[in-house]
């Protein structure tokens, strides 16, 4: 079973809107990444957060970690065509396991 | 550097034919893992590795097996392969385990009928 699952499913925006996409686990983590996958490519990393994080930046990407609410939110700024990918979020287990667990992704479409 | 490489890019298979993929880093991880990616799904871990010589079950293991003979290198195996397992497969590495950062390769597109 997923340990994160991504909120919305599927996101239509204009270029120049903002992208906000949420994330949401089950149990306690370590950290949280953000990763992008361009359609028949495989995944890019794009941000780590660590659980003693609430939030970090990286260009036009902001995100947010709650950990008592075991979500996370990726925020994108003025969105751009070249954005229009999936984004998935990944967690770990606090417990130590070395397996990374990826959610089913949130598809955005970014129209010029 | 080429990162993390797969090959082939795109197979076909039959019911019952066998199968290795081949996923090479050059970028001296320790951690190796193959993943599987279904239509709607996210991505779930098959195998994956710590070190050299190394390899342990994950999420779906059954009807795979893989191999680290050299640290660079991270075989996986079908060895009778069925519709199921039309997917596609990614590899990843990473220099230390799960807080670390992944490096995907592209992916083999594989279907079997």
């Amino acid at each position: 079973s997923q340990q994160g699952e991504e909120d919305p499913q599927a996101l239509s925006i204009q270029e120049g809107e903002n992208a906000t996409m949420n994330c949401s686990y089950k149990t306690s983590i370590n950290n949280l990444q953000w990763y992008r996958q361009n359609s028949g490519r495989g995944l890019v990393h794009l941000i780590l957060i660590r659980s003693n994080e609430r939030e970090k930046h990286s260009g036009r990407l902001r995100v947010t970690l709650d950990t008592s609410k075991k979500s996370s939110s990726l925020l994108i700024t003025a969105s751009r065509a070249a954005d229009t990918a999936s984004y998935f979020c990944a967690t770990d287990a606090s417990g130590g396991s070395y397996i990374p667990t990826f959610g089913r992704g949130t598809s955005l479409i970014v129209h010029p | 550097n080429a990162g993390v490489t797969q090959t082939p890019k795109f197979r076909v298979l039959k019911t019952g034919q066998s199968m290795t993929l081949l996923c090479a880093q050059d970028m001296n991880h320790e951690y190796m893992y193959w993943y599987r990616q279904d239509p709607g799904m996210g991505l779930r871990l098959i195998h994956y590795s710590v070190g050299e010589g190394t390899t342990a079950k994950g999420e779906v293991p059954d009807g795979y097996n893989v191999s680290r003979l050299k640290k660079q290198n991270f075989l996986l195996g079908l060895e009778s392969a069925a519709p199921s397992q039309t997917s596609v497969y990614f590899c990843a590495s990473s220099r230390q385990g799960v807080t670390d950062t992944q490096y995907f390769g592209p992916g083999t597109r594989l279907t079997v009928l």
